[in-house]
């Protein structure tokens, strides 16, 4: 069974900074793209970071450019988003998410953890 | 970036009722086109991908269709447990862009 589990979330002071883990269980973790993408309180998904199977490629969302960094490590079957210089504006529920290749479509998520920046 | 648009951003419907969101995005995505479904305090649901194709163990009420810019979900006959919000997202490129959401209330 495939499996997506998320941790790391928590309180965090506005210009603070936080790491998410994301642990992959039942799939061959390293043969899959994987990205994360954020729900604040209430609105819509925001897609947030895309990583490829190596870590070959990686994109961000302009709205986390510069301060969000992704990585994984296919030898732990996890993944991984370092969340630096955060503001209010990053408040909210951080899921992972597997993608598969030919189409790119999102077809497993995670539970998602909750990120709340405020002081 | 491509911005996607989802009509209408609510509706209204009974048990039964055959339901339809549209979606556009503002360039062609080909079929790049997946929907999803969420409920209060879940993880987003994949329900069809490459724009018309349906995820295995969905219910086959559930159909897409459109290519191109203009796209279609269709519940073809609504049931207590699709009272949802849903969202299309288009995987054509990056930055990949979501919806705003469509919720589906009870009439």
């Amino acid at each position: 069974e495939v499996q997506l589990v998320e941790s790391g979330g928590g309180l965090v002071q506005p210009g603070g900074s936080l790491r998410l883990s994301c642990a992959a269980s039942g799939f061959t973790f390293s043969s899959y793209e994987m990205n994360w993408v954020r729900q604040a309180p209430g609105k819509g998904l925001e897609w947030v970071s895309y990583i490829s199977s190596g870590a070959g490629t990686i994109h961000y969302a302009d709205s986390v450019k510069g301060r969000f960094t992704i990585s994984r490590d296919n030898a732990k079957n996890s993944l991984y988003l370092q969340m630096n210089s955060l503001g209010a504006e990053d408040t909210a529920v951080y899921y992972c998410a597997r993608e598969v290749g030919y189409n790119n479509y999102f077809d497993y998520w995670g539970q998602g953890t909750l990120v709340t920046v405020s002081s | 970036d491509i911005q996607m648009t989802q009509s209408p951003s609510s509706l209204s419907a009974s048990v039964g009722d055959r339901v339809t969101i549209t979606c556009r995005a503002s360039q062609t995505i080909s079929s790049y086109l997946n929907w999803f479904q969420q409920k209060p305090g879940k993880a987003p649901k994949l329900l069809i991908y490459a724009a018309s194709s349906l995820q295995s163990g969905v219910p086959s009420r559930f159909s897409g269709s459109g290519s191109g810019t203009d796209f279609t979900l269709t519940i073809s006959s609504l049931q207590p447990e699709d009272f949802a919000t849903y969202y299309c997202q288009q995987s054509y490129t990056t930055p990949r862009t979501f919806g705003q959401g469509t919720k589906v209330e009870i009439k």
